[in-house]
Order: C-alpha cells, then sequence, then structure tokens
C-alpha cells in the first residue's frame, strides 16, 4: 500500500544535539512538507518542498534544516539553534500543480521531546 | 490563502448527525475548502473538499453555500471513533494553514 512513513515515533534527544526526523513517501507525489504541532494548537509550517533539489522556507524556518536529494524523502534536522523543539512532528506530501484540487497524505508523527 | 473561523468544540450524540460549520467570508474564487480530521496524536486524515458544488463520499457531505462563505461538513451517523479535531482549511494552492479547528466529542 502506498503510504508517508515516519521515524522514529517517538524521539528523545538531549539539548544542545542535532536530531534528524525521517519522511519516507511512496505515493509518487512531487510536493512535501513538514509541520510542527504544540500541545492544544493547529499545525504550522516550517518547510515545503515542491520539487527535488528545491525547498522553501516555511512560516517557523528558524533552528530548522532539510534536504530534498530524492523524490520520495524529506528528511528534517532540529538543530540546536531551535529554542523549543520539544514537539509533535509532522511530515505530509501532495502531488503538486497549479491548481489546489489535491489532498495531502500525513504521515503518523513523531514525537521529539528534548531533554 | 483565506482566513476561517470554527467553533472550538462541539458535542454529538452517538448516531446523530454531525454539522460542523466553517466560515470563510473572505473566501477568492480559485480557492478551495479542504476538510481534515486529526484523531489523537495522530497525523491529520483528509476527509472531503470541494471548490463550489456539494460534494460527499463515504466518509462525509461538504455543503458550501452559494456564495461560498461558509460550509459545513455533516457526518451523517456519528460513531465515537468520529471524536477527532476537525480543520477546515481554504487554499487556492497547495500550501495550507491550519487553524485550531473544532473538537469533536462523539457522545455515547
Amino acid at each position: 500500500d502506498g503510504g508517508i512513513t515516519q521515524s522514529p515515533k517517538y524521539l528523545f534527544r538531549k539539548e544542545g544535539q542535532n536530531v534528524t526526523l525521517s519522511c519516507e513517501q511512496n505515493l509518487n507525489h512531487d510536493a512535501m512538507y513538514w509541520y510542527r504541532q504544540d500541545p492544544g494548537q493547529g499545525l504550522r509550517l516550517i518547510y515545503y518542498s515542491q520539487i527535488v533539489n528545491d525547498f522553501q522556507k516555511g512560516d517557523i524556518a528558524e533552528g530548522y534544516s532539510v534536504s530534498r536529494e530524492k523524490k520520495e524523502s524529506f528528511p528534517l534536522t532540529v538543530t540546536s539553534a531551535q529554542k523549543n523543539p520539544t514537539a509533535f512532528y509532522l511530515c505530509a506530501s501532495s502531488i503538486y500543480g497549479r491548481s489546489a484540487n489535491y489532498g495531502y497524505t500525513f504521515g503518523s508523527g513523531t514525537r521529539l521531546t528534548v531533554v | 490563502d483565506a482566513k476561517t473561523t470554527q467553533p472550538t468544540s462541539m458535542d454529538c450524540a452517538e448516531g446523530r448527525a454531525a454539522n460542523l460549520p466553517c466560515n470563510h467570508s473572505t473566501i477568492s474564487g480559485n480557492e478551495y475548502v479542504y476538510w481534515y480530521r486529526q484523531i489523537h496524536s495522530q497525523g491529520p486524515q483528509y476527509i472531503i473538499h470541494g471548490l463550489k458544488n456539494n460534494e460527499t463520499n463515504e466518509m462525509a457531505s461538504l455543503i458550501i453555500t452559494e456564495d461560498r462563505k461558509s460550509s459545513t461538513l455533516i457526518l451523517p451517523h456519528a460513531t465515537l471513533r468520529d471524536t477527532a479535531v476537525y480543520y477546515c482549511i481554504v487554499t487556492g494552492t497547495y500550501k495550507y494553514i491550519f487553524g485550531t479547528g473544532t473538537r469533536l466529542k462523539v457522545l455515547a
């Protein structure tokens, strides 16, 4: 079955360490996205990528970095510069096109706790 | 992208229809209305979307007013498993802006 896989589901890191969250999709979707969710809040866009080797900052990109070397993969690195990294991170993908007539498929998320 | 307004929370009796409203008074002509839901600690799940016409699928119905300034998501026979946060999103591109949604609680 096609889908989008995020790993790991839970991640614990010490303050000051960089950590990379994995996101892989086999839906042949062009666009991929990273969102952050804090308790009781909606999702906020960190980075997005429309095609391979290209990505754009979202609303809260500071302290994060991404790469898009393959269509299937869009890893997110939470760097030590991110002031408050503990959150639920969600990856999504969609067909890219001029029309908005395409839905997102989301992964099941990674809950990152920094201690 | 147009901004949406949704009630913070709603309750619905099991087996009854759940009607979730969404206001999007600044929607423009090429913007779609999308609905997603998020069950606790999971990724959001796509429910339905539409542009002008009412839409129905196996999960829900979407009713969009003629002026397109508001819409209603209808879950025809709510079950306990429909308890979730429901997000209404209006967008003319592939990029979404999520609000805080409506927390629907289905009561036994």
